[in-house]
Protein backbone atom coordinates (compact mmCIF):
# COMPACT_ATOMS: atom_id res chain seq x y z
CA UNK A 1 0.00 0.00 0.00
CA UNK A 2 0.85 3.36 -0.36
CA UNK A 3 1.45 4.29 3.52
CA UNK A 4 1.10 2.60 6.91
CA UNK A 5 -2.61 1.50 7.69
CA UNK A 6 -3.83 1.56 10.99
CA UNK A 7 -7.60 0.13 11.95
CA UNK A 8 -10.47 1.08 13.19
CA UNK A 9 -9.47 4.65 13.55
CA UNK A 10 -11.71 5.15 16.57
CA UNK A 11 -12.95 2.63 19.12
CA UNK A 12 -14.80 3.37 21.74
CA UNK A 13 -14.83 0.33 24.73
CA UNK A 14 -16.50 -0.31 27.82
CA UNK A 15 -14.39 -1.03 30.63
CA UNK A 16 -13.51 -4.60 30.53
CA UNK A 17 -13.73 -5.21 27.33
CA UNK A 18 -11.01 -6.78 24.85
CA UNK A 19 -9.80 -4.74 21.83
CA UNK A 20 -7.58 -5.90 18.92
CA UNK A 21 -6.06 -2.90 17.13
CA UNK A 22 -4.39 -3.71 13.50
CA UNK A 23 -1.41 -2.04 11.27
CA UNK A 24 -0.59 -2.94 7.92
CA UNK A 25 2.62 -1.82 7.30
CA UNK A 26 4.04 -0.62 4.09
CA UNK A 27 5.15 -3.77 1.92
CA UNK A 28 8.33 -5.01 2.37
CA UNK A 29 9.17 -2.88 5.42
CA UNK A 30 11.06 -5.64 8.40
CA UNK A 31 10.60 -3.36 11.14
CA UNK A 32 7.37 -2.61 13.09
CA UNK A 33 6.85 -0.64 16.32
CA UNK A 34 3.83 0.32 18.01
CA UNK A 35 3.98 3.32 20.24
CA UNK A 36 1.14 5.04 22.74
CA UNK A 37 0.27 8.64 22.31
CA UNK A 38 -1.85 10.01 25.35
CA UNK A 39 -3.27 13.56 24.96
CA UNK A 40 -0.89 16.36 24.33
CA UNK A 41 2.13 13.64 24.85
CA UNK A 42 4.98 12.22 23.00
CA UNK A 43 4.34 9.21 21.42
CA UNK A 44 5.96 6.27 23.67
CA UNK A 45 7.33 2.43 22.75
CA UNK A 46 5.53 0.07 23.76
CA UNK A 47 6.56 -2.92 21.43
CA UNK A 48 9.31 -3.66 18.61
CA UNK A 49 8.86 -6.52 16.02
CA UNK A 50 11.69 -7.20 13.41
CA UNK A 51 10.14 -9.51 10.50
CA UNK A 52 7.62 -11.85 12.92
CA UNK A 53 10.32 -11.63 15.56
CA UNK A 54 9.23 -9.77 18.88
CA UNK A 55 12.88 -8.04 19.35
CA UNK A 56 11.72 -6.13 22.50
CA UNK A 57 8.57 -5.59 24.12
CA UNK A 58 10.01 -3.31 27.27
CA UNK A 59 7.29 -0.45 27.12
CA UNK A 60 4.02 -2.61 27.07
CA UNK A 61 2.50 -1.14 29.99
CA UNK A 62 1.18 -4.36 31.55
CA UNK A 63 0.44 -8.40 31.17
CA UNK A 64 -3.11 -6.94 29.59
CA UNK A 65 -1.08 -5.88 26.34
CA UNK A 66 -0.35 -8.16 23.88
CA UNK A 67 1.47 -7.73 20.27
CA UNK A 68 1.69 -10.50 17.25
CA UNK A 69 2.89 -10.25 14.10
CA UNK A 70 2.55 -13.78 13.06
CA UNK A 71 3.66 -13.56 9.31
CA UNK A 72 6.00 -10.47 9.24
CA UNK A 73 3.39 -8.42 7.57
CA UNK A 74 0.65 -7.19 9.75
CA UNK A 75 0.36 -7.35 12.90
CA UNK A 76 -2.04 -6.85 15.80
CA UNK A 77 -2.20 -5.09 19.45
CA UNK A 78 -4.32 -6.96 21.59
CA UNK A 79 -5.62 -4.97 25.18
CA UNK A 80 -7.35 -7.55 27.28
CA UNK A 81 -9.27 -6.00 30.30
CA UNK A 82 -9.72 -3.11 29.48
CA UNK A 83 -9.27 0.40 31.93
CA UNK A 84 -9.78 3.99 31.40
CA UNK A 85 -5.90 4.69 31.77
CA UNK A 86 -5.48 2.72 28.51
CA UNK A 87 -7.24 5.59 26.58
CA UNK A 88 -4.61 6.93 23.61
CA UNK A 89 -4.30 7.10 20.47
CA UNK A 90 -1.64 3.86 19.69
CA UNK A 91 0.42 4.31 16.94
CA UNK A 92 1.71 1.74 14.31
CA UNK A 93 4.94 2.67 12.25
CA UNK A 94 7.45 0.45 10.03
CA UNK A 95 10.63 0.89 8.81
CA UNK A 96 12.85 -0.37 5.73
CA UNK A 97 15.74 -1.49 7.40
CA UNK A 98 16.13 -2.90 10.82
CA UNK A 99 18.83 -1.67 13.06
CA UNK A 100 22.32 -3.06 12.94
CA UNK A 101 24.56 -2.01 15.68
CA UNK A 102 25.86 1.60 15.54
CA UNK A 103 23.66 2.09 12.68
CA UNK A 104 19.87 3.48 12.27
CA UNK A 105 19.69 4.00 8.49
CA UNK A 106 15.62 3.91 8.52
CA UNK A 107 12.88 6.40 8.71
CA UNK A 108 10.21 5.46 10.61
CA UNK A 109 6.77 5.72 8.94
CA UNK A 110 3.85 6.35 10.90
CA UNK A 111 -0.12 5.36 10.37
CA UNK A 112 -3.16 7.69 11.52
CA UNK A 113 -3.44 5.84 14.83
CA UNK A 114 -6.21 4.35 16.31
CA UNK A 115 -7.85 6.20 19.04
CA UNK A 116 -9.13 3.93 21.80
CA UNK A 117 -11.14 5.21 24.46
CA UNK A 118 -12.45 3.55 27.39
CA UNK A 119 -15.83 4.14 29.12
CA UNK B 1 17.11 4.50 29.61
CA UNK B 2 16.73 7.26 27.34
CA UNK B 3 15.25 10.58 28.32
CA UNK B 4 13.97 13.19 26.04
CA UNK B 5 13.68 16.69 27.28
CA UNK B 6 11.79 19.15 25.14
CA UNK B 7 11.64 22.80 25.25
CA UNK B 8 9.42 24.90 25.20
CA UNK B 9 6.30 23.40 25.35
CA UNK B 10 4.30 26.53 23.53
CA UNK B 11 5.94 28.78 21.24
CA UNK B 12 4.14 31.66 19.00
CA UNK B 13 6.04 33.38 16.62
CA UNK B 14 5.07 35.99 13.97
CA UNK B 15 5.15 35.13 9.91
CA UNK B 16 8.63 35.21 8.82
CA UNK B 17 10.25 35.33 11.94
CA UNK B 18 12.71 32.91 13.17
CA UNK B 19 11.60 29.53 15.51
CA UNK B 20 13.92 27.29 17.75
CA UNK B 21 12.76 24.43 20.02
CA UNK B 22 15.37 22.52 21.95
CA UNK B 23 15.79 18.90 23.46
CA UNK B 24 18.28 17.20 25.92
CA UNK B 25 18.96 13.57 25.65
CA UNK B 26 20.39 11.21 28.51
CA UNK B 27 21.92 8.36 26.49
CA UNK B 28 25.50 9.46 25.08
CA UNK B 29 25.45 5.78 23.54
CA UNK B 30 22.17 7.81 21.32
CA UNK B 31 23.22 8.11 17.56
CA UNK B 32 20.54 9.23 15.55
CA UNK B 33 18.25 12.22 16.37
CA UNK B 34 14.81 12.47 14.35
CA UNK B 35 12.64 15.39 14.82
CA UNK B 36 8.30 14.55 13.51
CA UNK B 37 5.91 17.14 13.16
CA UNK B 38 2.27 16.33 13.48
CA UNK B 39 -0.70 18.31 12.73
CA UNK B 40 -3.83 18.10 14.85
CA UNK B 41 -4.99 14.83 14.43
CA UNK B 42 -2.62 13.50 11.39
CA UNK B 43 0.12 10.98 11.87
CA UNK B 44 3.56 12.21 12.86
CA UNK B 45 5.89 12.86 9.82
CA UNK B 46 9.50 12.99 10.01
CA UNK B 47 10.95 16.83 8.78
CA UNK B 48 14.91 16.52 9.59
CA UNK B 49 17.26 13.89 11.00
CA UNK B 50 20.38 14.27 12.21
CA UNK B 51 23.06 11.28 13.12
CA UNK B 52 25.88 11.87 15.78
CA UNK B 53 29.01 12.10 13.33
CA UNK B 54 27.53 15.44 12.15
CA UNK B 55 27.04 18.57 14.23
CA UNK B 56 24.77 20.89 11.80
CA UNK B 57 22.39 19.68 8.97
CA UNK B 58 20.09 21.79 6.82
CA UNK B 59 17.32 21.60 4.38
CA UNK B 60 15.72 24.59 2.74
CA UNK B 61 14.36 26.64 5.64
CA UNK B 62 14.43 24.18 8.56
CA UNK B 63 17.98 23.37 10.05
CA UNK B 64 19.12 20.63 13.21
CA UNK B 65 22.14 21.12 15.01
CA UNK B 66 23.69 18.52 17.68
CA UNK B 67 25.83 19.39 20.44
CA UNK B 68 27.24 15.66 21.10
CA UNK B 69 29.09 16.88 24.35
CA UNK B 70 26.22 18.42 26.15
CA UNK B 71 24.02 16.28 24.94
CA UNK B 72 21.44 18.64 23.46
CA UNK B 73 19.96 19.40 20.03
CA UNK B 74 17.94 22.40 18.34
CA UNK B 75 15.53 22.54 15.97
CA UNK B 76 15.51 26.14 14.31
CA UNK B 77 13.01 27.05 11.12
CA UNK B 78 13.24 30.29 9.31
CA UNK B 79 11.00 32.06 7.61
CA UNK B 80 8.16 30.57 9.46
CA UNK B 81 4.54 30.15 7.77
CA UNK B 82 1.36 29.84 8.48
CA UNK B 83 1.59 26.14 7.62
CA UNK B 84 4.38 25.35 9.76
CA UNK B 85 2.05 25.76 12.71
CA UNK B 86 1.50 21.98 14.28
CA UNK B 87 3.28 20.18 16.71
CA UNK B 88 6.44 19.18 16.64
CA UNK B 89 8.70 16.02 18.41
CA UNK B 90 11.94 15.31 18.78
CA UNK B 91 13.28 12.22 19.54
CA UNK B 92 16.72 9.80 20.12
CA UNK B 93 17.97 6.61 19.28
CA UNK B 94 20.46 4.35 20.58
CA UNK B 95 22.76 2.14 18.84
CA UNK B 96 21.14 -1.51 17.71
CA UNK B 97 17.51 -0.73 18.34
CA UNK B 98 15.91 -0.64 15.26
CA UNK B 99 15.31 2.67 15.82
CA UNK B 100 13.51 2.61 19.00
CA UNK B 101 12.90 6.05 19.46
CA UNK B 102 12.15 7.80 22.97
CA UNK B 103 10.40 11.10 22.16
CA UNK B 104 10.42 14.44 23.76
CA UNK B 105 7.08 15.77 25.00
CA UNK B 106 6.28 17.74 21.79
CA UNK B 107 6.31 21.77 21.47
CA UNK B 108 2.98 23.91 19.76
CA UNK B 109 4.23 26.18 17.23
CA UNK B 110 1.45 29.01 16.42
CA UNK B 111 2.47 31.37 13.88
CA UNK B 112 0.78 34.28 13.61
CA UNK B 113 0.04 36.62 10.35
Amino acid sequence: GAGVSQSPRYKVAKRGQDVALRCDPISGHVSLFWYQQALGQGPEFLTYFQNEAQLDKSGLPSDRFFAERPEGSVSTLKIQRTQQEDSAVYLCASSLVHGVSGLNTGELFFGEGSRLTVL
Amino acid sequence: GENVEQHPSTLSVQEGDSAVIKCTYSDSASNYFPWYKQELGKRPQLIIDIRSNVGEKKDQRIAVTLNKTAKHFSLHITETQPEDSAVYFCAASPPGGGNKLTFGTGTQLKVEL
